[in-house]
């Protein structure tokens, strides 16, 4: 099947840094991806949705200048956590659709664990 | 969408089966209903998806009754491995490739 991987899997880093996360389909191209963020014992949150070649779509409540999301080609897409604080500490995950595949079938990546200390 | 409405939790005994139970009695006509897996720390993995009646594949069955307003994930002789999150979703087949919003989904924990 489909694969999306993630890089890093987890990342440590201080208050005030950025960190980028890194979203790549291997086998197939995506021309969107979206992008989650999960707290522990809690459900997935869509924050935005990435378009290859523009802007992305982010959902309400969702920094754009602080969450910035870039796809720059067809089988990558990166997000940035700019000046992260501890409260941005979760899990981020990726996700994309295959062309013919199932209608809510989406391949998700294996999740990227930031702690910001 | 449809909102959904799950169980939060259930438990198990290796080698029972298990069925989760999904409300969705908004569903509309042109929604199908899908169910995702998630381990901890790992994103989640697609399981099954229908429209109505019972579908059946290598890992769960899922059955739709004639109103459509809910669902069942039917799980075969668990083991301890299918311990996990999963997630009843419904979504509109023409906005195929728009992002899939979760519900709190139902934890499933089996025991030996």
């Amino acid at each position: 099947g489909a694969v999306v991987s993630q890089h890093p899997s987890r990342v440590i880093c201080k208050s005030g840094t950025s960190v980028k996360i890194e979203c790549r389909s291997l086998d197939f191209q995506a021309t969107t991806m979206f992008w989650y963020r999960q707290f522990p014992k809690q459900s997935l949150m869509l924050m935005a949705t990435s378009n290859e070649g523009s802007k992305a779509t982010y959902e309400q409540g969702v920094e754009k200048d602080k969450f910035l999301i870039n796809h720059a080609s067809l089988t990558l897409s990166t997000l940035t956590v700019t000046s992260a604080h501890p409260e941005d500490s979760s899990f981020y995950i990726c996700s994309a659709r295959v062309p013919g595949t199932g209608i809510n079938e989406q391949f998700f990546g294996p999740g990227t664990r930031l702690t910001v200390l | 969408l449809a909102k959904t409405t799950q169980p939060i939790s259930m438990d198990s005994y290796e080698g029972q089966e298990v069925n989760i139970t999904c409300s969705h009695n908004n569903i509309a006509t042109n929604d199908y209903i899908t169910w995702y897996q998630q381990f901890p720390s790992q994103g989640p993995r697609f399981i099954i998806q229908g429209y109505k009646t019972k579908v059946t594949n290598e890992v769960a069955s899922l059955f739709i009754p004639a109103d459509r307003k809910s669902s069942t994930l039917s799980l075969p002789r668990v083991s301890l491995s299918d311990t996990a999150v999963y997630y009843c979703l419904v979504g509109d087949a023409n906005q195929a490739g728009t992002a899939l919003i979760f519900g709190k989904g139902t934890t499933l924990s089996v025991s030996s």
